[in-house]
């Protein structure tokens, strides 16, 4: 099984800064990989795909990077809508498996 | 809109059984991949079971493999997730989800709110 670490598990930022997370593969995935965000109490919300790809509807401040293992969202101008929960998913081979998430609080 | 409701959780003790239902609006349901992902209460995600568009083929976690069975009912436009034999373990929050594009579940581009499943004695 592929396994994705996140990094940080939590941060803690102010709004308007720019928050950068950063999740890693144990093996190549290309660029299949997506990103979620999951406000508290709510369904996931899909941001990302292909690595880079950004999901209809979803605002450009939202930006994601990388290819082979190592891969990075950016958030940028934080705001308080953005407190949440983030988490990768790599979709290159089953079983399907997602990193341990990334707590955005807001100072 | 896309509209992905699921129904069936509940409170079951350990070994029993349960079937949720996904309801799907929105969207051609017959011509996407569907898959089930849970949440234990407080942790992270965990993909359960996908199934593709033709055949269908079904796929699931090793957690679940032989207690679990997905299937789909097209003219319902419904996915439907077996749980037997469940474990304390099987506790979460299951989402239905939508695959973006393809035959084969794995980007969920759309998720349902979630049917909690407790498994207590």
């Amino acid at each position: 099984d592929i396994q994705m670490t996140q990094s940080p598990s939590s941060l803690s930022a102010s709004v308007g800064d720019r928050v950068t997370i950063t999740c890693r593969a144990s093996q190549g995935i290309s660029n299949n990989l997506a990103w979620f965000q999951q406000k508290p109490g709510k369904a996931p919300k899909s941001l990302i795909y292909g690595a880079s790809s950004l999901q209809s509807g979803v605002p450009s401040k939202f930006s994601g990077s990388g290819s082979g293992t190592d891969f990075t969202l950016t958030i940028s101008g934080l705001q308080p809508e953005d407190l949440a929960t983030y988490y990768c998913q790599q979709y290159n081979s089953y079983p399907l498996t997602f990193g341990g998430g990334t707590k955005v609080e807001i100072k | 809109e896309v509209y992905l409701l699921e129904s069936g959780g509940g409170l079951v003790q350990p070994g029993g059984s349960l079937r949720l239902s996904c309801v799907a609006s929105g969207f051609t349901f017959s011509s996407h991949a569907m898959g089930w992902v849970r949440q234990s209460p407080g942790k992270g995600l965990e993909w359960v079971s996908g199934i593709t568009v033709s055949g269908p083929t079904t796929y699931y976690a090793d957690s679940v493999r032989g207690r679990f069975t997905i299937s789909r009912d097209n003219s319902k436009s419904t996915l439907y997730l077996q749980l037997n034999s469940l474990r304390a373990e099987d506790t979460a929050v299951y989402f239905c989800a939508k695959d973006r594009y393809g035959n084969v579940f794995d980007y969920p581009d759309f998720w349902g709110q979630g049917t909690l499943v407790s498994v207590s004695s």
